[in-house]
């Protein structure tokens, strides 16, 4: 059965402090590691999708790494609108009725303060 | 990237009654669409997996003859609560995938439905 830990389980930082989000995995077979935001009330925006170990996708701030065991999101010079819950999910290459099946993890709360 | 429109965005009903959640694919086909359930601060558990023209696949502990799901296009999936009760209250979000073999493995996810019985 495929496993996500996200760490830590919420985050506060002062704007312009970088830092990085972790997620472990387990999976039997990795077909994708997706990276989602979520504003509370709203359901998860898109943000990033790594394949294998050594990638690296860059958006904004936001810089996602991934090996073989996990993946980091990492946070540089952050403001107070990236403030959200950062979640992790993974897809394994199981298909027929689970194609496209993600197990997510618990999140991560981020606060960037003023 | 692709829009996933779920309606309506918030419901309240009465204890016992059912409600329709709609969850559409605009831009793109969806062979599989995909319900979860979100309690508050906790992250997504997967209820069903919605198949176009077959029944839906339930996970563990989900109530099939509560939570009906019907996919009838490939741009439209359907998750009725029936008999619904105040424990039945929460977030339910749907996702949906762009045909297999399209080259596209994002899923997207609708807005969210907040649904409070009352």
């Amino acid at each position: 059965e495929d496993q996500v830990t996200q760490s830590p389980e919420a985050l506060r930082l002062q704007e312009g402090e970088s830092s990085s989000l972790n997620c472990s995995y387990t999976v039997s077979g990795l077909r994708g590691l997706f990276w989602y935001r979520q504003d509370p009330g709203k359901g998860p925006e898109f943000l990033f999708t790594l394949y294998s170990a050594g990638e690296e996708k860059e958006k904004e701030r936001l810089k996602a790494t991934l090996t073989k065991k996990e993946s980091f999101l990492h946070i540089t010079a952050p403001k107070p609108e990236d403030s959200a819950t950062y979640l992790c999910a993974v897809q394994s290459w199981a298909g027929g009725t689970s194609y496209g099946k993600l197990t997510f993890g618990q999140g991560t709360i981020l606060t960037v303060h003023p | 990237g692709a829009v996933v429109s779920q309606h309506p965005s918030r419901v309240i009903c009465k204890s016992g009654t059912s409600v329709k959640i709609e969850c559409r694919s605009l831009d793109f086909q969806a062979t599989t669409m995909f319900w979860y359930r979100q309690f508050p601060k906790k992250s997504l558990m997967l209820m069903a997996t919605s198949n176009e023209g077959s029944k839906a696949t339930y996970e563990q502990g989900v109530e099939k003859d509560k939570f009906l799901i019907n996919h009838a296009s490939l741009t439209l999936s359907t998750l009725t609560v029936t008999s619904a009760h105040p424990e039945d209250s929460s977030f339910y979000i749907c996702s949906a995938r762009p045909v297999q073999g399209s080259g596209s493995t994002e899923a997207f996810f609708g807005q969210g439905t907040r649904l409070t019985v009352v």
